[in-house]
């Protein structure tokens, strides 16, 4: 069974950076995630899938302050240049044949 | 551009039915597997159930197995969600959301806006 493990909650200031961490179950560590965002009363939007090797591929019109890394089991979307907009919940998502789809109990990003 | 908008939710009395519709355009619909996606109010996102572009290949959450039933028209560029035997805790906005593929499971690239099923009495 497949686990993701975010923290519930991250701030960070206007303009600076922030690093979100989906943590997969172990065992996992070659699963590819992708991240997603919801802002306040909207439906999520695709950010990008983020692969065990660190590459990544941003949806469309995802600006590229929007990055991500990985290392293990540890799964990180790296938002720089803070903007008020980027204040939102964060999801991680993974899959797997049988075990069809899994989302990490989200982050909530508040931006200071 | 890739629109998905989600309808027929609303408030039912435990144990009863609601059918809802994803309305797609802006891609080849028969080209993408669907998934739908709920979100209990204040929680997180839960998986709820998915379809190939064919619908050849169906598969359920074990929250729902039994009582939801997903399907699609390609001819008429939406999918679809049975929700029977409804019970408090389906209460719930209902996202629907493109794979990036034919079949699943993969990730999705694109969600709706989301409709509101209550199921209260």
């Amino acid at each position: 069974q497949i686990v993701l493990t975010q923290s519930p909650s991250a701030s960070a200031s206007l303009g600076a950076s922030v690093k979100l961490t989906c943590t997969l179950s172990s065992g996992h560590s070659s699963y590819a995630i992708a991240w997603h965002q919801q802002q306040p009363e909207k439906g999520p939007r695709f950010l990008m899938k983020l692969n065990s090797d660190g590459s990544h591929n941003r949806g469309d019109g995802i600006p590229d302050r929007f990055s991500g890394s990985s290392s293990g089991t540890e799964r990180y979307l790296i938002i720089s240049s803070l903007q008020s907009e980027d204040e939102a919940d964060y999801y991680c998502q993974t899959w797997a044949t049988g075990i069809h789809v899994v989302f990490g109990g989200g982050t909530k990003l508040t931006v200071l | 551009e890739v629109q998905l908008v989600e309808s027929g939710g609303g408030l039912v009395q435990p144990g009863r039915s609601l059918r809802l519709s994803c309305t797609a355009s802006g891609f080849t619909f028969d080209d993408y597997a669907m998934h739908w996606v709920r979100q209990a109010p204040g929680k997180g996102l839960e998986w709820v159930s998915a379809i190939s572009w064919n619908s050849a290949g169906i598969g359920y959450a074990d929250s729902v197995k039994g009582r939801f039933t997903i399907s699609r028209d390609n001819a008429k560029n939406t999918l679809y969600l049975q929700m029977n035997s409804l019970r408090t805790e389906d209460t719930a906005f209902y996202f629907c959301a493109r794979d990036i593929e034919d079949d699943f499971p993969n990730y999705f690239d694109s969600w709706g806006q989301g409709t509101l099923v209550t199921v209260s009495s």
